[in-house]
């Protein structure tokens, strides 16, 4: 099974701050990583696909990037409703979450 | 709109089984992967698996096979998750999702608890 691995695992920033969480794959799986939003008692909602494409409706803060094993997910002036945890997710074979990434304001 | 629905929060005893139902609405039923990712208190998202509603086929993740069975019924656009031999860890709260073309989980369930408890 394909193993995701986040860091960190928790945050603290300023409203404004940019703000970087990072995903690494055990195997290659190309641009094949999506990353979802989840906030306390809701289900997670998707923000980005194929690595680096912005859902429709998901504000121009958010930014994906990275290919292979190594993937970036980029808040670039955190906001204070970006307050969640933030979750990778391969789908090259089968599926995997990573950990997950609680993002707090300072 | 699009939306899935579930049946509601079960309370079991350990050992026992658990079905959960997911009703999809607002999109044609046979044209998306229906996954079950399911999160106890607390913890991260965990994938357990997902259903073709086109053919019913099936693929779980290595920690549930041999204990959990996903089923379909296309003529009322519902998807079903059954889980045996119930253990106090799998308590959680378990969502269906819906999987669209770009192979993104984009319509998810409102979540189903599911407490395990003697």
């Amino acid at each position: 099974d394909i193993q995701m691995t986040q860091s960190p695992s928790s945050l603290s920033a300023s409203v404004g701050d940019r703000v970087t969480i990072t995903c690494q794959a055990s195997q290659d799986i190309g641009i094949y990583l999506n990353w979802y939003q989840q906030k306390p008692g809701k289900a997670p909602q998707l923000l980005i696909y194929s690595a680096s494409f912005l859902e429709a409706g998901v504000p121009s803060r958010f930014s994906g990037s990275g290919s292979a094993t190594d993937f970036t997910f980029t808040i670039s002036s955190l906001q204070p409703e970006d307050i969640a945890t933030y979750y990778c997710q391969q789908y090259e074979n089968l599926r995997t979450f990573g950990q997950g990434t609680k993002v707090e304001v300072k | 709109q699009v939306q899935l629905v579930q049946s509601g929060a079960e309370l079991k005893k350990p050992g026992a089984s658990v079905t959960i139902s997911c009703k999809a609405s607002g999109y044609t039923f046979t044209d998306s992967y229906l996954h079950w990712v399911r999160q106890a208190p607390g913890q991260e998202l965990e994938w357990v698996g997902w259903i073709d509603p086109t053919n019913g086929g099936t693929e779980y993740a290595q920690n549930f096979r041999g204990r959990v069975t996903m089923t379909r019924d296309t003529s009322i656009s519902s998807a079903y998750m059954e889980l045996r031999a119930l253990k106090s860890d799998d308590a959680a709260v378990y969502f269906c999702v819906r999987e669209d073309h770009r192979f993104s989980m984009d319509v998810w369930g409102q979540g189903t608890t599911v407490i395990v408890s003697s």
